[in-house]
């Protein structure tokens, strides 16, 4: 069964600053891997698709990477913004499901 | 906007009614997926339905009763709801390999 883990759970860093979150999932046999924002009480926002056979994808400030034989993803934000603070989910897709992990909340300070 | 909607966007329902939850999307999609997120837990994936065919049901409890008329519109029907149930239903959608998109929720307050 496929397991999706984030760390940290919570972040809290100044404004200005590069950060890394982190994603791990129990089984490589994925499709893809997605990174989206939630904004509390909205939906979530795509930020970041990587297919199984690419190694990384980048928008803008943000850049995601996948090593999926160690079943792992990072998001790196740079020059964070206070508008960044979100709650960042990554999800992977296996089979027909996405299954997606607790989630980062991040806070940029002012 | 990602061109997924859902209606209503809040909903507070008593536990003997019966109300139902839309979903549309008019992006070609033919997946269809109805996820439950409540606090403190990661979103849970109730039900995946393809070229109108559930193919998930993540062992859902039957008061949940999910419709997929065409590969545009998701359904979710509720019935007899406990309060455990109040949550941020959320829809997706997808072709292929490609990006999910989500819709805005629908905010579940059962009481």
């Amino acid at each position: 069964k496929q397991e999706v883990t984030q760390i940290p759970a919570a972040l809290s860093v100044p404004e200005g600053e590069n950060l890394v979150l982190n994603c791990s999932f129990t089984d490589s046999a994925i499709y893809n891997l997605q990174w989206f924002r939630q904004d509390p009480g909205k939906g979530l926002t795509s930020l970041l698709l990587i297919q199984s056979s690419q190694r990384e994808q980048t928008s803008g400030r943000l850049n995601a990477s996948l090593d999926k034989s160690s079943g792992r993803s990072t998001l790196y934000i740079a020059a964070s913004q206070p508008g960044d603070s979100a709650t960042y989910l990554c999800a992977v897709r296996s089979d027909d499901k996405i299954i997606f992990g607790k989630g980062t909340r991040l806070h940029i300070l002012p | 906007e990602t061109g997924v909607t859902q209606t209503p966007r809040h909903l507070v329902m008593g536990m003997t009614n019966k109300k139902s939850l839309k979903c549309e999307q008019h992006l070609g999609h033919n997946a269809m997926y109805w996820y439950k997120q409540s606090a403190k837990k990661p979103l849970e994936l109730m039900f995946v339905y393809n070229f109108k065919e559930q193919t998930e049901n993540n062992s859902v409890p039957s008061r949940f009763s999910p419709e997929c008329p065409n590969s545009s519109h998701l359904f979710l029907h509720l019935h007899t709801l406990q309060p455990e149930d109040s949550a941020l239903y959320l829809c997706a959608s997808k072709i292929g390999n490609t990006e999910a998109f989500f819709g805005q929720g629908t905010r579940l307050t059962v009481v």
